[in-house]
């Protein structure tokens, strides 16, 4: 049972142009949600994240965009480069137990983003 | 680089074989996580352990193992090996149990390429 879905494997964007990858999610107890980017031959790296009490965070040319009543959100990347092309990863925590339990991260599938010059 | 290294980076063996992947956490980590990416899969929780201890556990195979060394480094055991273990096979680490200010982020190796044969 996946709880976190990212339904598009793959997305084609023009540089310059904004990128929009999505991710629903099933668990309502989720408390952060992060994205994480991974290029060929290396490991996932983490990019932005938000808090389920947010609706919105920017970190420059990254925005996660948050709605819970619809369990869905979404990364826009403006203006795409072609050094953005990547895996993208959505992921989810919630702590496991309360007083100091672990948040371990739930990943989606990815979205393999390429961005053409 | 960040920080977290994985050896070996790849390994082909045969089915029924056992191997061990090996983690060296950030330096001042205590927190360890195995992660799990097979083909066209998302990355699936394994197990992770905190300062030597064993913290959470997740779709983990009884036939795989870990534990994690005083000097903080980790092992990740598979045995009996099946044509369907073939997967990258990740590890992360975070200082605490809740990765970065309590969001999941945690830190990624390059991962370990196993393929059985």
């Amino acid at each position: 049972d996946q709880q976190v879905k990212q339904n598009s494997p793959s997305l084609s964007v023009q540089e310059g142009r904004i990128s929009i990858l999505n991710c629903d999610y099933t668990n309502s107890m989720f408390d952060y949600f992060l994205w994480y980017k991974k290029y060929p031959a290396e490991g996932p790296t983490f990019l932005i994240s938000i808090s389920s009490i947010k609706d919105k965070n920017e970190d420059g040319r990254f925005t996660v965009f948050l709605n819970k009543s619809a369990k869905h959100l979404s990364l826009h990347i403006v203006p795409s480069q072609p050094g953005d092309s990547a895996v993208y990863f959505c992921a989810a925590t919630v702590q496991l137990h309360a007083s100091g339990g672990s948040y371990i991260p739930t990943f989606g599938r990815g979205t393999s983003l390429i961005v053409h010059p | 680089d960040s920080g977290v290294t994985q050896t070996p980076k790849h390994l082909i063996t045969a089915t029924g074989q056992r191997v061990t992947l090996r983690c060296s956490p950030r330096s001042g980590d205590l927190s360890v996580y195995w992660y799990q990416q097979s083909l066209d899969q998302g990355l699936q929780f394994l197990i992770q352990y905190y300062n030597g201890e064993e913290r959470a556990k997740g779709n983990i195979l009884e036939r795989f193992s870990a534990q994690q060394f005083p000097d903080l480094h980790s092992e990740l055991n598979l045995s009996s090996l099946e044509l369907g273990d073939s997967a990258l096979y990740f590890c992360a680490s975070s200082v605490g149990l809740a990765g970065v200010s309590g969001t999941g982020e945690l830190f990624f190796g390059e991962g370990s390429r196993l393929t059985v044969l």
